[in-house]
């Protein structure tokens, strides 16, 4: 099985900040990465496809890089309404999620 | 706009089997470009892929799990449908249907769960 390694698992940060969430695959997984936001209740949201392909309807603040094993989530300009915890996924082999980054208010 | 909403009992007994459905509405099932997946995520805990089908009933599922899951689709119906087997407390969970959408770039196919549906409580007790 792959695994995906997310780094921080939280982290606190002001709105206006530049955030960097981390991932790292056990393998290389070429650019068959995603990442999803889930806020508290609802169901995932698919941000970023193909390790940096902005969903449709997703804010340009949101922004996706890496390939092979590392992989990076960018929020650019932190907005009231990105606090929230964010998922990465491999689509290699089968699926695996990281274990998920909470990004809390300052 | 498609929406996919899940249904099944919200309490099962240890050892029995799991049984849930999502229907789609709103679009299609049978296109070429979607496998239609289930997704769980424990209380407080992050989310675990289960497996996913396609319309042709060509599945993947989990290795975790494999042994005991079943996925299935009724087109007709627009529906698909998972059977968790001997299920304990560990499968207690929120489960999520979702439709995993395939980006042809004509070189490489890629994959996304685009659409989710709202989610359903499953909690196993006796």
């Amino acid at each position: 099985d792959i695994q995906m390694t997310q780094s921080p698992s939280s982290l606190s940060a002001s709105v206006g900040d530049r955030v960097t969430i981390t991932c790292r695959a056990s393998q290389s997984i070429d650019s068959y990465s995603n990442w999803y936001q889930q806020k508290p209740g609802k169901a995932p949201k698919l941000l970023i496809y193909a390790a940096s392909s902005l969903q449709s309807g997703v804010p340009s603040r949101f922004s996706g890089s890496g390939s092979g094993t590392d992989f990076t989530l960018t929020i650019s300009s932190l907005q009231p309404e990105d606090f929230a915890t964010y998922y990465c996924q491999q689509s290699y082999s089968n699926r695996t999620f990281g274990q998920g980054t909470k990004v809390e208010i300052k | 706009q498609v929406q996919l909403q899940e249904s099944g009992p919200g309490l099962v007994k240890p050892s029995q089997t799991l049984s849930l459905t999502c229907t789609v509405s709103g679009g299609s099932i049978t296109s070429g470009n979607y496998y239609w997946s289930w997704i769980r995520q424990p209380a407080g805990k992050g989310l675990e892929w289960i497996g996913r089908i396609y319309t042709s009933g060509r599945t993947n599922y989990n290795p975790s799990l494999k042994s005991r899951v079943t996925i299935s689709v009724d087109t007709s119906k627009k529906q698909f449908s998972l059977k968790l087997s001997s299920v304990t407390a560990a499968d207690t969970a929120v489960y999520y249907c979702a439709r995993e959408y395939v980006w042809d770039t004509g070189a490489y196919y890629y994959y996304g769960l685009d659409v989710w549906g709202q989610g359903t409580t499953v909690t196993v007790s006796s």
